[in-house]
C-alpha cells in the first residue's frame, strides 16, 4: 500500500470517447503529480498542483485536462486522445513543491490502451 | 536540458551476491537524488535518498554513494534477494528548480 491510490488500473478507450482518471492520496500531502511513462523512456512531467493550484502544465496537448478539486484527490480527463498517448499514467504526491528536498510517492499507474 | 542516465540498462546476478546499479547525472548544480524501485505492474517505489551534501546514506540493504566530482549516483544492494529483481532508476532535483530529472532505468534480475 502506497497511500497513493489511482483508478481504473487498465482502461482501454476508443479514439473519441471521453474517459477520466482517478487520484487519491491518504498522505496529507499538499502537491499532486501526473506523469506518462512510456516504454523505454524516461517518466515525463505533465501537471503539477500545489494546494490545489495547477503551478505546472509541461506542453501537454489539450485532450489531457486536469483538475484537482482538493489535495487529496486529482483527476485527468481525456477526449479524442491519439494511439501514442497509450502508456501507463503514474499519479504521485509529496508534502510541498518547494525547492525542499522531499521524494515523490507513487500509485500503481492506469495502463491506457487507445485502439 | 539536463539528463540523468544510466550506465548499464540490465544487471544479472545470482541470488545472494551484491549488486551494484549506476547513475550519471549532467546538472551540477543537483542537490537532491532519489532512487526509486518498480516492480513489474506496479508505480515506482522509493528506496532512498541522499542529499548533496552527503557522499553515502545506508538504508536496510541498500547504500546510496554519490560522487559529484564525476557526477555519478550508485545503488548498492546488499545479498540480493529474488524479490529485488525489478527496474532501478535515480532521479535528480537541480537545485531551485522543484522538478525532479528521471533516468530511463536499470533492470534487475535475480537468478536462484
Amino acid at each position: 500500500e502506497t497511500g497513493v491510490t489511482q483508478t481504473p488500473r487498465h482502461l482501454v478507450m476508443g479514439m473519441t470517447n471521453k474517459k477520466s482518471l482517478k487520484c487519491e492520496q491518504h498522505l496529507g500531502h499538499n502537491a499532486m503529480y501526473w506523469y506518462k511513462q512510456s516504454a523505454k523512456k524516461p517518466l515525463e512531467l505533465m501537471f503539477v498542483y500545489n494546494f490545489k493550484e495547477q503551478t505546472e502544465n509541461n506542453s501537454v496537448p489539450s485532450r489531457f485536462s486536469p483538475e484537482c478539486p482538493n489535495s487529496s484527490h486529482l483527476f485527468l480527463h481525456l477526449h479524442t486522445l491519439q494511439p501514442e498517448d497509450s502508456a501507463l499514467y503514474l499519479c504521485a504526491s509529496s508534502p510541498l513543491v518547494t525547492v525542499t528536498n522531499q521524494p515523490q510517492h507513487f500509485g500503481d499507474g492506469t495502463r491506457l490502451s487507445i485502439l | 536540458g539536463e539528463s540523468v542516465g544510466l550506465h548499464l540498462p540490465t544487471l544479472s546476478v545470482q541470488e545472494g551476491d551484491n549488486s551494484i546499479i549506476n547513475c550519471a547525472y549532467s546538472n551540477s548544480a543537483s542537490d537532491y537524488f532519489i532512487w526509486y524501485k518498480q516492480e513489474s505492474g506496479k508505480g515506482p517505489q522509493f528506496i532512498i535518498d541522499i542529499r548533496s551534501n552527503m557522499d553515502k546514506r545506508q538504508g536496510q540493504r541498500v547504500t546510496v554513494l554519490l560522487n559529484k566530482t564525476v557526477k555519478h549516483l550508485s545503488l548498492q544492494i546488499a545479498a540480493t534477494q529474488p524479490g529485488d529483481s525489478a527496474v532501478y532508476f535515480c532521479a535528480e532535483k537541480g537545485g531551485s528548480n522543484y522538478k525532479l530529472t528521471f533516468g530511463k532505468g536499470t533492470l534487475l534480475t535475480v537468478n536462484p
